[in-house]
């Protein structure tokens, strides 16, 4: 079967820097994205990764090794509005989108 | 600026009703989807739809169905309303092609009492 598993919860001190991991066993690969969720809000798009490597964007980052089915996203400098759920993505071989639980980051000042 | 607009951001519904639950996008995209979210699972696909008048099960289409009759607007139908189904709804767009990512709605709190 697919599957993606994540942290079910992480906690971090503003300022701090956080790595958020995610394993992934799907069939087929085209794609691994972040997302980030507030609490009773609609998930938003952080950052996609196909090949391997380092995805930087501001201080967030994204980091994929397909050999390994793994990805972390990094974030620097946390800030009390990055206490949110992140979710990582996986597009299989038919292109859908298989879905992890998601981790909730909680910044404590 | 991107949109995609849910009817509702909460319903309360009995068990038995007929439910709608309404989704608009205003960025032409082909592709539509209706996820659930619960606590501890991830977004689960129950229907998507690749063109207009096209759909498709997802992971957790028992209990639900769809309707697309315009490309901007993808309809997600309880036929018989079950406590089970109480979650949040999220309906999502995207254009057709390998690097894209989704559009989210604002999310639909559906309870069914």
């Amino acid at each position: 079967g697919q599957n993606i598993d994540q942290p079910t919860e992480m906690t971090a001190t503003e300022g701090a820097i956080v790595q958020i991991n995610c394993t992934y066993q799907t069939s087929g690969f085209n794609g691994l994205f972040w997302y980030q969720q507030h609490a009773g809000e609609a998930p938003t798009f952080l950052s996609y990764n196909v090949l391997d490597g380092l995805e930087e964007k501001g201080r967030f980052s994204s980091f994929l090794s397909r050999s390994k089915g793994y990805s972390y996203l990094l974030l620097k400098e946390l800030q009390m509005k990055d206490s949110a759920s992140y979710l990582c993505a996986v597009k299989d071989s038919n292109y859908q989108l298989i879905w992890g639980a998601g981790t909730k980051l909680i910044i404590k000042p | 600026d991107v949109k995609v607009t849910q009817s509702s951001r909460y319903l309360v519904k009995r068990t038995g009703e007929k439910v709608f639950l309404e989704c608009v996008q205003d960025m032409d995209h082909e592709n539509m989807f209706w996820y659930r979210q619960d606590p501890g699972l991830g977004l689960r696909l129950i229907y998507f739809s690749y063109d207009v008048k096209m759909k498709e099960k997802g992971d957790i289409p028992e209990g639900y169905s769809v309707s697309r009759e315009k490309k901007e607007r993808f309809s997600l139908i309880l036929e018989s309303a079950s406590t089970n189904q109480t979650s949040m709804y999220l309906c999502a767009s995207s254009r057709t092609g390998e690097v894209t990512e989704a559009f989210f709605g604002q999310g639909t709190r559906l309870t069914v009492v």
